[in-house]
């Protein structure tokens, strides 16, 4: 089942710079998307979400952006900071369902 | 800020034997959820639960898989008779209404089956 798909195992990023994660997904009938966060040994956090009416959506240092017709999220965290250092799991779900399919995940690592 | 929380942390358990992992969702909270993550892949949907019942369930929630709310705070997942595969982390997650918004996930618990 490869409906939601992080291509990038791992990326790395110097503090201050821009940290970009993207996800690709294949059902057009997700209608939600949501971005969270983990550390080794705790559940996922969650970041930030976008429904599939928006193409933007900012909390402070972190914007989803969400290109439908290419089927197509990204996440951007402006600037980075060592303690982003996680990984980063995108989730997608249809509304009537509401089950969250994952993405297999990025290692983001900020260098300071 | 409220939290979804999960004991035990870590259970060790033999094959076959029946184990039951328990979850205090968000007060408040009407939808329930359980996830569970192998080491090394996704984080994989089992189950949601809604207004007392299962709401929708994946083809890795068999018969042997169970959850119940026994009591109107808490939410499990009992495993009848374990398997060295069900071995994984199990997320609870709870979400507090319809429409777009975000499940909140629990510390999970780390299933060892041996």
């Amino acid at each position: 089942d490869q409906q939601v798909k992080q291509n990038s195992p791992s990326l790395s990023v110097q503090e201050g710079r821009i940290s970009i994660l993207n996800c690709d997904y294949t059902n057009s009938m997700f209608d939600y998307f949501l971005w969270y966060k983990k550390y080794p040994a705790e559940g996922p956090t969650f970041l930030i979400s976008i429904s599939s009416i928006k193409d933007k959506n900012e909390d402070g240092r972190f914007t989803v952006f969400l290109n439908k017709s290419a089927k197509h999220l990204s996440l951007h965290i402006v600037p980075s900071q060592p303690g982003d250092s996680a990984v980063y799991f995108c989730a997608a779900s249809q509304d009537s369902s509401y089950k969250l399919i994952f993405g297999s995940g990025t290692r983001l690592l900020v260098r300071p | 800020e409220p939290e979804v929380t999960q004991t035990p942390s870590h259970q060790v358990t033999q094959m076959g034997q029946e184990v039951i992992l328990r979850c205090v969702p968000i007060s408040n909270h009407l939808y329930f959820y359980w996830y569970r993550q192998i080491l090394g892949q996704k984080v994989e949907f089992l189950v949601s639960f809604y207004n007392n019942e299962i709401s929708e369930k994946s083809e890795i929630f068999d018969d042997q898989f169970s959850v119940e709310r026994p009591d109107g705070s808490n939410f499990t997942l009992k495993i009848r008779s374990t398997k060295l595969e069900d071995s994984a982390m199990y997320f609870c997650a709870s979400r507090g209404r319809e429409g777009y918004t975000e499940a909140f996930f629990g510390q999970g618990t780390r299933l060892t089956v041996v």
